[in-house]
């Protein structure tokens, strides 16, 4: 599987849109860009996934370069209950998901 | 939407006794169970995959003998922390693939004293 590269920690404050980045710059052709959270000491959630296209759903954009070498998953208005951290993980077909270091997400007042 | 539960969530036991966490796929069929330990700051690790009816397949450095797996059924695994010490004690969480991707338990906070 491809490796991911995620900042350590993001701030943002509460009612702004959250953008956080990820890497996966050897990503191949048939693997899916996948984002997970995890809020402090409950299983990760599924948030949303992609292989090419922009996806949306209820809880966020996904935005997927042309190379797909990178992405960024959009939180469109971050609220308190957003903070967590949040894992970019790529992905072929059914393998198993691997877990790097993620980004943690603060989101303030 | 598809949803697993993990019991227990929070288990306190004795060095030297063995635990057992239950990991259910309550509304889908899951062929493949994964098991993860995590540890305090630290991101999820990946212990085994769990395939029902056939032998788990382990990652490098987790012992499988200490780590006992069970699938016995498309909608349950187990995990049994065998002899377990205070350095097994850690963050469980299980997870099933389904037809509509990865779901994750709520976790299971195992101490171990």
């Amino acid at each position: 599987d491809a490796k991911t590269t995620q900042p350590p920690s993001m701030d943002c404050a509460e009612g702004r849109a959250a953008n956080l980045p990820c890497n996966h710059s050897t990503i191949s052709g048939n693997e899916y860009v996948y984002w997970y959270r995890q809020i402090h000491s409950q299983g990760p959630q599924y948030i949303i996934h992609g292989l090419k296209n922009n996806e949306t759903n209820e809880m966020a954009s996904l935005i997927i370069t042309e190379d797909r070498k990178s992405s960024t998953l959009i939180l469109p208005h971050a609220t308190l209950r957003d903070t967590a951290v949040y894992y970019c993980i790529v992905i072929y077909n059914t393998d198993k998901l691997i877990f790097g270091t993620g980004t943690r997400l603060q989101v303030f007042p | 939407g598809a949803v697993v539960s993990q019991h227990p969530s929070r288990v306190i036991c004795k060095s030297g006794t063995s635990v057992k966490i239950e990991c259910r796929s309550l509304d889908f069929q899951a062929t493949t169970m994964f098991w993860y330990r995590q540890f305090p700051k630290q991101s999820l690790m990946l212990m085994a995959t769990s395939n029902e009816g056939s032998k788990a397949t382990y990652e490098q450095g987790v012992e499988k003998d200490k780590f006992l797996i069970n699938h016995a059924s498309l909608t349950l695994s187990t995990l049994t922390v065998t002899s377990a010490h205070p350095e097994d004690s850690s963050f469980y969480i299980c997870s099933a693939r389904g037809e509509h991707g990865y779901t994750f338990g709520s976790g299971t906070r195992l101490t171990v004293v």
